[in-house]
């Protein structure tokens, strides 16, 4: 079974619809993050959470929202979606790994949710 | 900010060895990751540096130099299965030790 799973996998939406994406995890991390993607431009963080109470925004979070519902849990929300929300999101959890070179808290991906707004 | 740059796309041959360059501008540097990620799918880890020189892990090494902003990911004996995006990411603790990531190099080897 994956470690970290997201649902939906794929959603077609409307403009100002709202939309959720789930997020759940069963590697024990406390920290989860979601970013999305977009051709040309990499991986962007819209929001992390460091544990069930701590929340806070990344580099893009305007137009978004998340909750962290429990450890394992984290989801994020598209209030009124619009047409350039429309990209690959992916959710992410990270621990404290011990590499060659000291603490390297490596991050785990979700499979991704393709998101197309009309 | 943080400015991280690295080339669109690379071809290489199958069973060559090809190199991956990624610079990068930042303040309080806390360590650098590569990833790669095939179409479509999730990114996964490959490697770490936080000191400089070479870490080697397998057909790929990573390599940093600190003071020049430079990174290199390096394949070794080349397979079809190598064929995907790489993506250099930069963690800073002025950045809260959230990770940014580079644009990401397409490698596509051919037979």
């Amino acid at each position: 079974d994956a470690d970290v799973t997201q649902t939906p996998r794929n959603r077609i939406t409307k403009t100002g619809k709202r939309i959720m994406l789930e997020c759940s995890q069963t590697k024990g991390h406390d920290r989860m993050y979601w970013y999305r993607q977009d051709p040309g431009l990499g991986l962007r963080l819209i929001y992390y959470s460091f544990d069930v109470k701590d929340i806070n925004k990344g580099e893009i979070s305007d137009g978004y929202s998340v909750s962290r519902q429990a450890q394992a849990k984290f989801s994020l929300s598209l209030e009124s979606a619009i047409p350039n929300q429309t990209a690959l999101y992916f959710c992410a959890t990270s621990g404290r790994g011990q590499g060659a070179q000291g603490t390297t808290d490596e991050q785990f991906f979700g499979p991704g949710t393709r998101l197309t707004v009309l | 900010g943080q400015n991280i740059d690295q080339p669109t796309e690379m071809t290489a041959t199958e069973g060559a060895i090809v190199q991956i360059n990624c610079t990068y501008q930042t303040s309080g540097f806390n360590g650098l990751f590569w990833y790669q990620q095939h179409a479509g799918e999730a990114p996964t880890f490959l490697s770490y540096n936080v000191l400089d020189g070479l870490e080697e892990k397998g057909r790929f090494s990573s390599f940093l130099s600190r003071s020049k902003g430079y990174s290199y990911l390096l394949l070794k004996e080349l397979q079809m299965k190598d064929s995907a995006s790489y993506l250099c990411a930069v963690r800073s603790y002025n950045a809260g030790n959230m990770l940014t990531f580079g644009g990401g190099t397409r490698l596509m080897v051919k037979p």
